[in-house]
């Protein structure tokens, strides 16, 4: 079945950069389209950027210049890195698979990863 | 960036009842629109997309309906499973963008 799966550090120093990675099975990343999706505590969702089937990416514009995200086909994967991480960065990051076209929902999320920005 | 203004925050209300949900956007959105369940600790799930097809496996009691710029998520029969925040979500432009999420409660 459809599973995907974040994974990183708990902990990122002020001004350090995260990377995190998630993990899919049950479909191909060549098929379908990965979006990043991030959830301060106890507040809204915010979309931040997607993996296209095809490889190319999108980013939020808020996050543009600090965002960036790739994967590894061979290995189901697909990565996000955020440089200058600052305390407002302390939130859930989510990796979703994007269903539709043209326009794309959020029918499987992973688990969520929390990542606190502290020193 | 289309903003999306969603009401109430919060809402109480008891077993058995209907309850709506509403989103207002910024601009035309085109029937673009999702919504999704959220329990504490938890994923967000779909409930709702291309504002009024209901997803697999979700109950009938969950519709939604609207056009334009406003939208609107309604529970009947309401069950003590169905509390849980709501977020909507516009995905006719981007960034996609999401509601502030309303808490809903048992009275």
């Amino acid at each position: 079945q459809v599973q995907l799966m974040e994974s990183g550090p708990g902990l990122v120093q002020p001004s350090e950069t995260l990377s995190l990675t998630c993990t899919v099975s049950g479909f191909s990343l060549t098929s379908y389209n990965v979006h990043w999706v991030r959830q301060p505590p106890g507040k809204g969702l915010e979309w931040m950027g997607v993996m296209w089937s095809g490889g190319s990416t999108d980013y939020n514009s808020a996050l543009k210049s600090r965002l960036s995200i790739s994967r590894d086909t061979s290995k189901n994967q697909v990565f996000l890195k955020m440089n200058s991480l600052q305390s407002e960065d302390t939130t859930t990051y989510y990796c979703a698979r994007g269903e539709g076209y043209g326009g794309f929902w959020f029918a499987y999320w992973g688990q969520g990863t929390l990542v606190t920005v502290s020193s | 960036d289309i903003q999306m203004t969603q009401s109430p925050a919060s809402l109480s209300a008891s077993l058995g009842e209907t309850v709506t949900i509403e989103c207002r956007a910024s601009e035309d959105i085109y029937n673009g629109l999702a919504w999704y369940q959220q329990k504490p600790g938890k994923s967000p799930q779909l409930l709702i997309y291309n504002a009024n097809s209901l997803h697999t496996g979700v109950p009938s009691r969950f519709s939604g309906s609207g056009s334009g710029t406003q939208y609107s998520l309604k529970i009947n029969s309401l069950q003590s499973e169905d509390v849980a925040s709501y977020f909507c979500q516009q995905y006719y432009n981007y960034p996609y963008t999401f509601g502030a999420g309303t808490k809903l409660e048992l009275k």
